[in-house]
């Protein structure tokens, strides 16, 4: 079983929909990064949570230690918005080190107009 | 304030040959994390180094190795390619190991034929 799991794989949505994106995972952690890749490959972290809620703009990210999971949630979404939106937990267990992430295999998201 | 500059941004190799790949981090951040993305793996954290000492190291064969130098740029070396070493290789830097969000260069497409 992967250590952080993700649902759904792939999510195709009309522009406007709210969207919302599953991330479980099973260790203890510092920290939860929801990070957004476009084609290519460049990746752009959207949020770093360690409790609560956290909200830019149109992205709203949630996290439930005590269940450990957390959802992305993209309201009013469009076509730009599509790309592959991956979760990474920092382990707890590496001295609260950022960088050691471990990935969920990301959702790909298609925004139709 | 320029952003992570990972170079080369795409190489070809033969196998058995030895690969150098370099990341210069955000102006100031003293922390880089490397990772290896392939299709059948996802993402998976490589190392991690902070002010020139590496912090952590993922499964990884001791072919693949890395250094931070005193200006915080980092360098991954991987020796004795393989195929299955063919991936996208990024880096991420950020202020420190501890804390803040994760800032990612564009990548390294690696091809080992």
């Amino acid at each position: 079983k992967n250590e952080v799991e993700q649902s759904p794989q792939n999510l195709t949505a009309q522009e406007g929909e709210f969207i919302t994106i599953n991330c479980s995972y099973s260790v203890g952690i510092s920290a939860l990064h929801w990070l957004q890749q476009h084609p290519g490959g460049g990746i752009v972290s959207l949020f770093m949570l360690s409790s609560g809620k956290k909200k830019h703009g149109r992205l709203i990210a949630t996290i439930n230690i005590q269940e450990k999971h957390s959802s992305l949630h993209i309201t009013a979404s469009h076509p730009r918005d599509s790309a592959v939106y991956i979760c990474a937990v920092s382990p707890m267990n590496y001295g609260g080190s950022q960088g050691n992430l471990i990935f969920g295999k990301g959702t790909k998201l298609s925004v139709k107009p | 304030k320029a952003g992570v500059t990972q170079t080369p941004r795409y190489l070809i190799k033969t196998r058995g040959q030895q690969v150098t790949l370099s990341c210069s981090p955000i102006s100031g951040h003293r922390s880089v994390s490397w990772y290896q993305q392939t299709p059948g793996q996802g993402l998976q954290f490589l190392f991690e180094y902070f002010s020139e000492t590496q912090r952590n190291k993922g499964n990884f064969p001791g072919r693949f190795s890395g250094r931070q130098f005193s200006n915080s740029r980092s360098e991954m070396n991987v020796s004795t390619l393989e195929l299955g070493d063919s991936a996208l290789y990024l880096c991420a830097s950020s202020p420190t190991s501890f804390t803040g969000e994760l800032f990612f260069g564009e990548g390294s497409r690696l091809t080992v034929l």
